[in-house]
């Protein structure tokens, strides 16, 4: 499975934009780069996906840099409730069962807790 | 409201007992998994089962079994045969997506001690 680098911890300020790096050097050409957070003691949830285009939804931002080997999330206006571990994940797509369905495993690192002061 | 529940939230069993962690989704997805987590670590999966009746092995299966009898269940037995199964269990659901980027959404998890 392609691996993921992410610092181990940021710290931000209240309303103010976070950037978090990935850094995934052997990314493969149809490996989808996941984002996904968690809050203690809770399941994680999901943040963001994209494959080569930059995406944006309501929670956040994906900058994929051209050459794929590297992506940031952006949070634009930090609020106490984004506080959280954030993964950075590389989506194996997976193969094709014979009903033509397949599945994306998720490999989860060790991601990075940001820390948001008041 | 839609979702996918764990039960229970804290389970406590003696060494030696087999335990169940029940998992039920009503999101109408077709793929369901088992991830585990240590502290201060990442999730790690242990089972997950793309339609009903299937599942297959994930990276860390020994020591578990589960079933899927019904598309909106997926439970997990801890074996004795686990060595160390104190942890948070997480399962988790999405729909088979073929080959676009799909989410998985997470229960809440259910954290077990083995005393």
């Amino acid at each position: 499975d392609a691996k993921t680098t992410q610092p181990n911890s940021m710290e931000s300020n209240e309303e103010e934009p976070v950037h978090l790096p990935c850094n995934h050097s052997t990314i493969s050409g149809t490996d989808y780069i996941h984002w996904y957070r968690q809050l203690p003691s809770q399941g994680p949830e999901y943040v963001i996906h994209g494959l080569t285009s930059n995406v944006n939804n309501r929670m956040a931002s994906l900058a994929i840099a051209e050459d794929r080997k590297s992506s940031t999330l952006i949070l634009h206006r930090a609020t106490l409730r984004d506080a959280a571990v954030y993964y950075c994940i590389l989506r194996d797509v997976g193969f094709a069962n014979a009903g033509g369905t397949s599945y994306g495993k998720l490999t989860f690192g060790q991601g990075t807790i940001l820390t948001v002061h008041p | 409201d839609g979702g996918i529940t764990q039960s229970p939230k804290y389970l406590f069993r003696k060494e030696g007992q087999n335990v169940t962690l029940s998992c039920e989704q009503n999101l109408n997805h077709d793929a369901m998994y088992w991830y585990r987590q240590d502290p201060g670590q990442g999730l790690r999966l242990i089972y997950y089962s793309q339609i009903v009746n299937d599942f297959q092995k994930g990276d860390i299966a020994e020591g578990y079994s589960v079933s899927r009898e019904k598309k909106e269940s997926f439970p997990l037995t801890v074996t004795s045969a686990q060595k160390n199964p104190t942890a948070f269990y997480l399962c988790a659901s999405s729909f088979n997506l073929g080959t676009s980027g799909g989410e998985q959404f997470f229960g809440p998890g259910t954290r077990l001690t083995v005393l």
